[in-house]
């Protein structure tokens, strides 16, 4: 079994749509998640740490469900620059991380 | 700053020959880390060093080898290249006790 799960899409939406990705995660030890975003042929960048309480930064919402073992990713407003892929990510206490095969989203005019 | 730098940037190979990937940070990070993505896997963590001369496999850790040469460098080694390690190779680095990594631009490797 993966350690992360994702659904790859594409997810194909209109300018202005909200959107939304899960990831499950196989060890009930992780410790801390995250969103990566990563665009075509380059580099992964954080987008957001994911808290218990779930937390917002702007236009994205995520939240995380510990007895669910399942993170999320809310976009409002879903703008052009949003295109890209989305990885999810997981890690212990032990410097290790672990990251979903990723999610595709296209957002189109 | 430059931040993570890697080289090169491309390279093939034929299989069994030997290739050293360089990654280097100026952050002043502690943890180092070295990833293979392959299409629809997602990032692999090959190796990683959670400081200056020590390092650690991670999940795919056969066919590589690692040097944590100093702070501000960790080296990714194939001894014999085959097929199989066609992949793009990701450097990453990040403050021990923070959370984000950072990742350099890569490195796309074939081996024919």
């Amino acid at each position: 079994r993966k350690e992360v799960e994702q659904d790859p899409g594409p997810f194909n939406v209109p300018e202005g749509a909200t959107v939304a990705f899960n990831c499950t995660y196989s060890n009930s030890a992780s410790q801390s998640f995250f969103w990566y975003r990563q665009d075509c042929r380059k580099e992964p960048k954080l987008l957001m740490s994911v808290y218990s309480s779930g937390n917002e930064d702007g236009r994205f919402t995520a939240q995380l469900n510990r007895a669910s073992q399942y993170i999320s990713l809310l976009i409002r407003d879903s703008k052009l620059s949003d295109s890209a892929t989305y990885l999810c990510v997981w890690g212990n206490n032990f410097n290790k991380f672990y990251f979903g095969s990723g999610t595709k989203l296209n957002v189109k005019p | 700053n430059a931040g993570v730098t890697q080289t090169p940037k491309f390279q093939v190979l034929k299989t069994g020959q030997s290739m050293t990937l360089q990654c280097a940070q100026d952050m002043n990070h502690n943890s180092m880390y070295w990833y293979r993505q392959d299409p629809g896997m997602g990032l692999r963590l090959i190796y990683y060093s959670a400081s200056e001369g020590t390092t650690d496999k991670g999940e795919v850790p056969n066919g590589y080898n690692v040097s944590r040469l100093n702070k501000r460098e960790f080296s990714l080694r194939l001894e014999s290249a085959a097929p199989s390690q066609t992949s793009v190779y990701f450097c990453a680095s990040r403050f021990s006790g923070q959370s984000e990594q950072f990742f350099g631009p890569g490195t796309r490797l074939t081996v024919l």
